[in-house]
C-alpha cells in the first residue's frame, strides 16, 4: 500500500515549457487535490476533483490544467511555465465525507 | 470567506515543555478544523480533526486542541514535547461548499535540548 505518490520528485524548467505532474494514490479515495505550497503562505488549493471525470478550481487554478482520466490518478499540466510558478506541489486525497487528506511527499519545481 | 490566522511563524522549546500553538479562523459555518504536521522534506501527516461533539480532541504523537467557538480558536497543545516533534505545523479549516479547505501559513517549531 504506497498511498499517495507523486512523480517527479524534482524538475527545472525553462520559462515557456510545458510538462505534467502525475499523482496516484491507491485507497480507493473519491477526492483529490492539487495544491501549492510556497514560504510564509501555507498550502494554496489550485485545482481539486470529487470523482473521476471532474475538477473543479481552487484558490489558485490560473496557468493550471488537471485531468481525472482514472480514479486512482489526478493530472496537474503546466501549459507554459512561468518562474512564479516555482513551488512546491502537493497532492492529496479522500474519501467521500472523511475530509481527511492524505498527502503524497511533495514535487519540488523550479522555472528559471 | 474563510480564512485561518497562525499568529506564530516560529516557535522554539525546550524539550520536555509543553506547546501550544495558536490558530484561529474565519468561516460561516460549523466548521471542520485540522492539525497537520510536517516534517522536513515530507508531506503532510494529519494529528488530528474536529466535526462536532466533545471540543477537547485528542490526536497522535500525544497532541491535543480545543475547539473555542467563542474565540474563534482551535489551538495545538502538547504537555511535554520531544525533539521528534520539531516540525512545521499547520491548521486548517473546511470544507466550503465547493469542497474546498483552507490552511494556515504555519508555524515552525525548533525542538532545544
Amino acid at each position: 500500500n504506497a498511498g499517495v505518490t507523486q512523480t517527479p520528485k524534482f524538475r527545472v524548467l525553462k520559462t515557456g515549457q510545458s510538462m505534467t505532474l502525475l499523482c496516484a494514490q491507491d485507497m480507493n479515495h473519491e477526492y483529490m487535490y492539487w495544491y501549492r505550497q510556497d514560504p510564509g503562505m501555507g498550502l494554496r488549493l489550485i485545482h481539486y476533483s470529487v470523482g473521476e471525470g471532474t475538477t473543479a478550481k481552487g484558490e489558485v487554478p490560473d496557468g493550471y490544467n488537471v485531468s481525472r482520466l482514472k480514479k486512482q490518478n489526478f493530472l496537474l499540466g503546466l501549459e507554459s511555465a512561468a518562474p512564479s510558478q516555482t513551488s512546491v506541489y502537493f497532492c492529496a486525497s479522500s474519501w467521500v465525507g472523511s475530509y481527511e487528506q492524505y498527502f503524497g511527499p511533495g514535487t519540488r519545481l523550479t522555472v528559471t | 470567506a474563510q480564512s485561518v490566522t497562525q499568529p506564530d511563524i516560529h516557535i522554539t522549546v525546550s524539550e520536555g515543555a509543553s506547546l501550544e500553538l495558536r490558530c484561529n479562523y474565519s468561516y460561516g459555518a460549523t466548521p471542520y478544523l485540522f492539525w497537520y504536521v510536517q516534517s522536513p522534506g515530507q508531506g503532510l501527516q494529519l494529528l488530528l480533526k474536529y466535526f462536532s461533539g466533545d471540543t477537547l480532541v485528542q490526536g497522535i504523537k500525544g497532541f491535543e486542541a480545543e475547539f473555542k467557538r467563542s474565540q474563534s480558536s482551535f489551538n495545538l497543545r502538547k504537555p511535554s514535547v520531544h525533539w521528534s516533534d520539531a516540525a512545521e505545523y499547520f491548521c486548517a479549516v473546511g470544507p466550503n461548499t465547493g469542497n474546498q479547505f483552507y490552511f494556515g501559513t504555519g508555524t515552525s517549531l525548533t525542538v532545544i535540548p
